[in-house]
């Protein structure tokens, strides 16, 4: 089976500028996970998304959203971005049905550096 | 609050020696508990998954170990090789999200 892949893996963007990055989870897995990480910060979580819906929310400002679609596929968006947003975003899928007990496995990440 | 700290925060050894890592974590209802790899600007590779029933779990060299009631999880890696270079992360699933350590630096000398 394929791993987690993320596009793309590196992006450069200015202030204010918004940015969309894509994550694609392993097959038959439907659980998808985005976290942030910063070396100040270490790796936070931002939001899990399950069967299209978001199950839950890290404490990130609106700014920061997401979706799945319908084939698990999932897309992170950040919008006007600040400085402080220039991290390893990382993406990470589970075999989860109604638990969410299984295994994370992680994507290779996206360096976003905001200029 | 629900933290994650992992002690030490960076570890230098020769090559051979057996190594202990530390993870302790303040909120004990947790679902399970990870450890994963992390090489320099890399994803992280999950090592070990303890489940909160378990108290251990074992791959190759590395042995995990769970106790709940103290807060403690430890990765114990064996005859370690300088391949095991890199940063290794806790992780641990709360109801709503995940919370990581800081992660312990490992160099394994040749």
């Amino acid at each position: 089976k394929a791993g987690v892949t993320q596009t793309p893996r590196y992006l450069i963007k200015t202030r204010g500028q918004q940015v969309t990055l894509s994550c694609s989870p392993i097959s038959g897995h439907r659980s998808v996970s985005w976290y942030q990480q910063t070396p100040g910060q270490g790796l936070q979580f931002l939001f899990e998304y399950f069967s299209e819906t978001q199950r839950n929310k890290g404490n990130f400002p609106g700014r920061f959203s997401g979706r799945q679609f319908s084939n698990s596929r999932s897309e992170m968006n950040v919008s006007t971005l600040e400085l402080g947003d220039s991290a390893l975003y990382l993406c990470a899928s589970r075999d989860s049905g109604a638990t969410p007990y299984n295994e994370q496995f992680f994507g290779p990440g996206t360096r976003l550096t905001v200029l | 609050k629900q933290e994650v700290t992992q002690i030490p925060a960076a570890l230098s050894v020769p090559e051979g020696e057996n190594l202990v890592l530390n993870c302790s974590f303040t909120d004990s209802a947790i679902y399970n508990l990870q450890w994963f790899r992390q090489d320099p600007g890399k994803g992280l590779t999950s090592l070990l998954l303890i489940q909160s029933s378990q108290r251990e779990q074992t791959s190759g060299r590395l042995n995990a170990s769970l106790d709940k009631s103290s807060g403690r999880s430890t990765l114990y890696i064996a005859a370690s090789q300088p391949g095991d270079s890199a940063t290794y992360l806790c992780a641990v699933l709360y109801n709503n999200d995940m919370r990581f350590g800081a992660g312990t630096r490992l160099t394994v000398k040749p």
